[in-house]
């Protein structure tokens, strides 16, 4: 499977400012999403990367919240914008594996804003 | 879209029994159905997955069962160990992974 970088690992940010999360795969994939972990909960879908166009938000994500960059087939990145405590989570980036359309995890982003 | 329902929230086994978490489904379309484990710090790693063609999936320890008729499926662990102590959780996908939707999660602890 795929080998997936995320950084940084875990921030502590200042309420009304913007981290930004990046994700290194090291192999090129076709599918790349941003999840989000809220405390002690479940795996939520923020939006599916796209390369060369515009992120796919789900419901109750915005581009202006959550900007998502996909320069590349290996790369991406997750802008958490304005934060409050309440954007306080754990921030997934996963890829799907082409050649078993099996879905994988990066490590994780622990982010906690004060 | 799809719903899909992680029973129970919480499960504590001694070393060496059996542990099994289940799943339902909601949406009849759904035909991949991963396991993931979370252990404190990581993220989700794929354990083991079936496809709706399947009725059951081993792999060591760990064995999956899919009941279609009945939209659910469930993890079995067998021989419990102290490191499978994790939180376990269940997804459903019906067309592709944009759409995959995953349980709340199973906090497994096993006690030595």
């Amino acid at each position: 499977s795929a080998v997936i970088s995320q950084k940084p690992s875990r921030d502590i940010c200042q309420r009304g400012t913007s981290l930004t999360i990046q994700c290194q795969v090291d192999s090129q994939v076709t599918m790349m999403f941003w999840y989000r972990q809220q405390p002690g909960q479940s795996l939520t879908l923020i939006a599916t990367a796209n390369q060369g166009s515009e992120a796919t938000y789900e419901s109750g994500f915005v581009i202006d919240k959550f900007p998502i960059s996909r320069p590349n087939l290996t790369f991406s990145t997750l802008t958490v914008s304005n934060m409050s405590p309440e954007d306080s989570s754990i921030y997934l980036c996963s890829v799907e594996d082409a050649t078993n359309e099996k879905l994988f995890f990066g490590s994780g982003t622990q982010l906690s804003v004060l | 879209g799809e719903n899909v329902e992680q029973h129970p929230s919480t499960l504590s086994v001694q070393e060496g029994d059996s542990a099994v978490i289940k799943c339902t489904y909601s949406d009849s379309a759904s035909n991949y159905f991963p396991w993931y484990k979370q252990e404190l710090g990581k993220g989700p790693q794929l354990i083991i997955d079936i496809r709706s063609n399947v009725g059951e999936k081993k792999d060591q320890r760990i064995a999956v069962t899919l009941n279609k008729t009945a939209k659910h499926f469930s993890l079995h662990i067998t021989e419990t160990q102290p490191e499978d102590s994790a939180v376990y959780f269940c997804a459903a996908a019906p067309y592709n992974n944009n759409d995959m939707r995953f349980g709340a999660g199973t906090r497994l602890t096993v006690k030595p």
